[in-house]
């Protein structure tokens, strides 16, 4: 099976854009979670959506929204960049929101603000 | 406020030792632990998981414990490889919320 894809790899915006990144989860899995890492904070949760309705949402402001589609593609927007939205955006599949938990991660895309 | 906190940037071991990583959790409604991988430009790797009614898993080289009193678990690797140089995150899920509530991670180096 192929692997979860993200695109853009790279991606380099300017302050008081908005930028849309996009997840396509492995065949069969329905569940997409989005996550930012940034140095010494881990991974940050930013919202999970199931069947194209968002199930739970992270410590972000407004300015990061999501959306999924019916093929299950998962497309992450944030308005307005701020320097510090600098980070490597993670998106996440797994069969379901329920038992196994394991969720099978895409490369990122390393978003830079200038 | 950092519900799993793993206290270790990094850890240096040498090939064929063990490699232990820790990891503290506060969340007492936490009840499922994973372990993930992760290498340089790539997402981060499913590696291991434990249920909070066990307190040991192991798969292969790589074992994980829990501690459910100390509110700890670590991660054992056993032989240490040169390719189990990563970045180890611990993650943890209570039954009623439904993201993964990562940790910072731990870099490990296995010297050759």
């Amino acid at each position: 099976k192929a692997g979860v894809t993200q695109t853009p790899r790279y991606l380099i915006k300017t302050r008081g854009q908005q930028v849309t990144l996009s997840c396509s989860p492995i065949s069969g899995h329905r569940s997409v979670s989005w996550y930012q890492q940034t140095p010494g904070q881990g991974l940050q949760f930013l919202f999970e959506y199931f069947s194209e309705t968002q199930r739970n949402k992270g410590n972000f402001p407004g300015r990061f929204s999501g959306r999924q589609f019916s093929n299950s593609r998962s497309e992450m927007n944030v308005s307005t960049l701020e320097l510090g939205d600098s980070a490597l955006y993670l998106c996440a599949s797994s069969l379901g929101t329920g038992f196994p938990y394991e969720q099978y991660f895409g490369p990122g895309t390393r978003l830079t603000v200038t | 406020d950092q519900q799993v906190k793993q206290n270790s940037p990094s850890l240096s071991v040498q090939e064929g030792r063990i490699s232990i990583l820790n990891c503290d959790y506060t969340n007492s409604m936490f009840d499922y632990f994973l372990w993930y991988k992760k290498y340089p430009a790539e997402g981060p790797t499913f590696l291991i998981s434990i249920s909070s009614i066990k307190d040991k898993n192991e798969d292969g080289r790589f074992t994980v414990f829990l501690n459910k009193s100390a509110k700890h678990l670590s991660l054992h690797i056993v032989p240490s490889q040169p390719g189990d140089s990563a970045v180890y995150f611990c993650a943890a899920r209570s039954g009623s919320a439904r993201q993964l509530t990562f940790g910072s991670g731990t870099q490990l180096t296995v010297l050759p």
